[in-house]
């Protein structure tokens, strides 16, 4: 089966600039989850998503960060306005509702400058 | 606070050696386990899902264990080659959640 798919890879912005990216879920895989993994840390959860409804996003700093997952499908995360301290590694997973492995995507390695 | 630590953050040793990387998660009431590989500028690998209910899980040169009254997990990999040089990172779910919750991950080095 096709994998996580997301874009771009790599993103460097200025602060208070916005940024968004981009996962296509592998396909028939209702649950979509969005992870921030900082620089030698593991990754953390910003944001999950059960077909279009949000089950958990209380880590999500909300004043500044929002998601999306249109259609139940796709999904974008967007960042506006940034600053330095979200420089990292954004990884989209997903994972079907009778299946317990999540699969994760290469991720997008944002840096914020 | 349901917390997943892993402990040393780096390792180093020698080809061939046996080895083991800890994980350890407060709250022993999980739901599974996973091992996962992280290789540098890429996404994460599932290598082992261990269930509550199990003890140990086997993938080739790789041994996941679990024991959860004293709230640890040792994934252990045999005659170690410098190709199982990358980061691994423990994650557990816990009952009633739905998400992973990630330790901090062990950068791993074998020299050939």
């Amino acid at each position: 089966e096709a994998g996580v798919a997301q874009s771009p890879r790599y993103k460097i912005i200025e602060k208070r600039q916005s940024v968004a990216f981009w996962c296509n879920p592998i396909s028939g895989h209702a649950t979509l989850y969005w992870y921030q993994q900082i620089l030698g840390q593991g990754p953390k959860l910003l944001i999950q998503f059960q077909n279009n409804g949000v089950v958990d996003d209380s880590q999500l700093p909300k004043d500044r960060f929002s998601a999306e997952r249109l259609k139940g499908v796709d999904s974008t995360l967007k960042i506006q306005p940034a600053k330095l301290e979200d420089s990292a590694v954004y990884l989209c997973a997903s994972s079907s509702l009778t299946r317990i492995r999540a699969f994760f995507g290469q991720g997008t390695r944002l840096t914020v400058v | 606070k349901q917390e997943v630590t892993q402990i040393p953050a780096a390792l180093s040793v020698p080809e061939g050696e046996n080895l083991v990387l800890n994980c350890s998660f407060t709250d022993s009431a999980i739901y599974n386990l996973q091992w996962f590989r992280q290789d540098p500028g890429k996404g994460l690998t599932s290598l082992l899902l261990i269930q509550s209910s199990q003890r140990e899980q086997t993938s080739g040169r790789l041994n996941a264990s679990l024991d959860k009254s004293s709230g640890r997990s040792t994934l252990y990999i045999a005659a170690s080659q410098p190709g199982d040089s990358a980061t691994y990172l423990c994650a557990v779910k816990w009952q009633g959640a739905q998400k992973l919750v990630f330790g901090q991950g062990t950068r791993l080095t074998i020299n050939p």
